[in-house]
């Protein structure tokens, strides 16, 4: 059974702290996005990688949000240093670049106090 | 950039009717996926629509890609309290560097009464 896979599923932290969010795609996937969902904005696109590559992350704040993926088999999200304002549920999604299908994972829930 | 309409915002509906949701947007798209979320969990691919005019069914949902490809629809026949959840549309478009990106709508929240 083929899943995205997201590290934590909670975080609760202080302002100021550092956060950083772990996925996992499907095995096999080249595409890989990072989402923040809020009740105001709904689903955001923050960054968008093609095998590996960055190729958009031009709805993240530069100076505190980075997205890496090490491999194929780990994508990351961090905050430095974390806001209140940062508060949210964060996706991974990922899919073939042949494909406009994203599938997500189960999301992390980040608490900024 | 591009939005989408999602409407209606909820419903409130009784086990055993049909429901019906809609998005439009004043872009075309040349992908239309609708999506449902559980409380705490990700959204989980429903159906996905690639052809204007197309109409696709998974089970008791229907989808259809609007002809003018700038709306779609989705339909649950005979929805079970399971059904609640909310339901997002999401349309495809290739930007000018080559790759794409979905926009999502805001999202139609479902309650079923039993």
């Amino acid at each position: 059974d083929a899943r995205v896979t997201q590290t934590p599923r909670h975080k609760v932290t202080e302002m100021g702290q550092e956060v950083t969010m772990r996925c996992q795609p499907i095995l096999g996937h080249n595409t890989v996005f990072w989402y923040r969902q809020t009740m105001m904005q709904g689903l955001e696109l923050l960054a968008y990688f093609r095998n590996r590559a960055p190729l958009d992350d031009s709805g993240m704040p530069k100076d505190r949000f980075s997205a890496e993926m090490p491999d194929a088999t780990l994508a990351t999200l961090k905050i430095q240093p974390s806001e209140p304002r940062d508060s949210a549920v964060y996706f991974c999604a990922s899919g073939f670049e042949s494909s406009y299908e994203q599938y997500f994972g189960p999301g992390t829930r980040l608490t900024v106090t | 950039g591009q939005q989408l309409n999602q409407s209606p915002q909820s419903m409130f509906i009784q086990e055993g009717e049909d429901v019906s949701m809609n998005c439009t947007s004043s872009s075309i798209f040349n992908t239309w996926l609708w999506y449902k979320q559980d409380p705490g969990e990700g959204p989980v691919l429903l159906i996905a629509l690639y052809k204007a005019g197309e109409l696709t069914s998974n089970g008791r949902l229907t989808a259809q890609f609007g002809i003018t490809r700038k709306d779609s629809f989705l339909n649950i026949s005979a929805s079970i309290p399971s059904d609640v959840g909310i339901y997002f549309c999401a349309g495809a478009l290739i930007m000018n560097s080559g790759y794409s990106t979905l926009t999502f709508g805001k999202g139609t929240m479902l309650l079923v009464s039993p």
